[in-house]
């Protein structure tokens, strides 16, 4: 079964500095992976996904994921975290014969001005 | 483009009662989900739909109902609300089946059930 595991339910970081916010997977076949964020009292919204071949993905307002074969590990990134960037991160991976998705459990992300 | 959108917004409901939650999304997505979210346990899968007229569970589907009569529209039903269903609703839409299609999310409805 394809699944992400999100190790990891808080990240502090200062504002500035740089961020990461961890996950693994386990599947089976070519990997798909995808981060979305989740704003205080919003949907989530889709920030970035793997395209096999480029482990150094970027996406939606500065963020970027580093792909690991050998990890199984596909960490989401920002070289200087804002503020605004407080929120609520998660993994996912398609299932369910790309039918359905299963996401992780979710990191609480936190920028401390 | 509205994108997804859901209604109501809120909403509070007394043990026993029934309500509908609607899913609207016009970009002609096949694939429309309705999932709930409730702390430290991430988002669950309710029902999902993979074309009009068509439906499936998810891995939390009982005590919900839901029907895909048209293209654009999810309704997600509870015929007997219970207070274990208290929990943000969210809807999603997805274009299609293919493993590189990011899913949409609609605003969400807070639920409580008294």
């Amino acid at each position: 079964a394809q699944s992400v595991a999100q190790p990891e339910d808080q990240v502090n970081v200062a504002e500035g500095n740089p961020l990461t916010v961890k996950c693994t997977y386990s599947v089976s076949g070519n990997p798909y992976l995808f981060w979305y964020v989740q704003y205080p009292n919003r949907g989530l919204q889709f920030l970035l996904k793997y395209i096999t071949g480029d482990n150094l993905v970027k996406g939606s307002y500065g963020f970027e994921a580093e792909f690991n074969k050998s990890q199984t590990s596909f960490h989401l990134k920002k070289p200087s975290a804002l503020v605004s960037d407080s929120a609520l991160y998660f993994c996912a991976v398609p299932s369910g014969g790309y039918q359905k998705v299963t996401f992780g459990i979710g990191t609480k992300l936190q920028v401390i001005p | 483009n509205a994108g997804v959108t859901q209604t109501p917004k809120f909403r509070v409901l007394k043990t026993g009662q029934s309500m509908t939650l609607l899913c609207a999304q016009d970009m002609n997505h096949e694939y429309m989900y309705w999932y709930r979210q409730d702390p430290g346990m991430g988002l669950r899968l309710i029902h999902y739909s993979v074309g009009e007229g068509t439906t499936a569970k998810g891995e939390v589907p009982d005590g919900y109902n839901v029907s895909r009569l048209k293209k654009q529209n999810f309704l997600l039903g509870l015929e007997s609300a219970a207070p274990s269903q208290t929990s943000v609703y969210f809807c999603a839409s997805k274009l299609a089946g293919g493993p590189l299609d990011e899913q949409f999310f609609g605003p969400g409805t807070r639920l409580t059930v008294l």
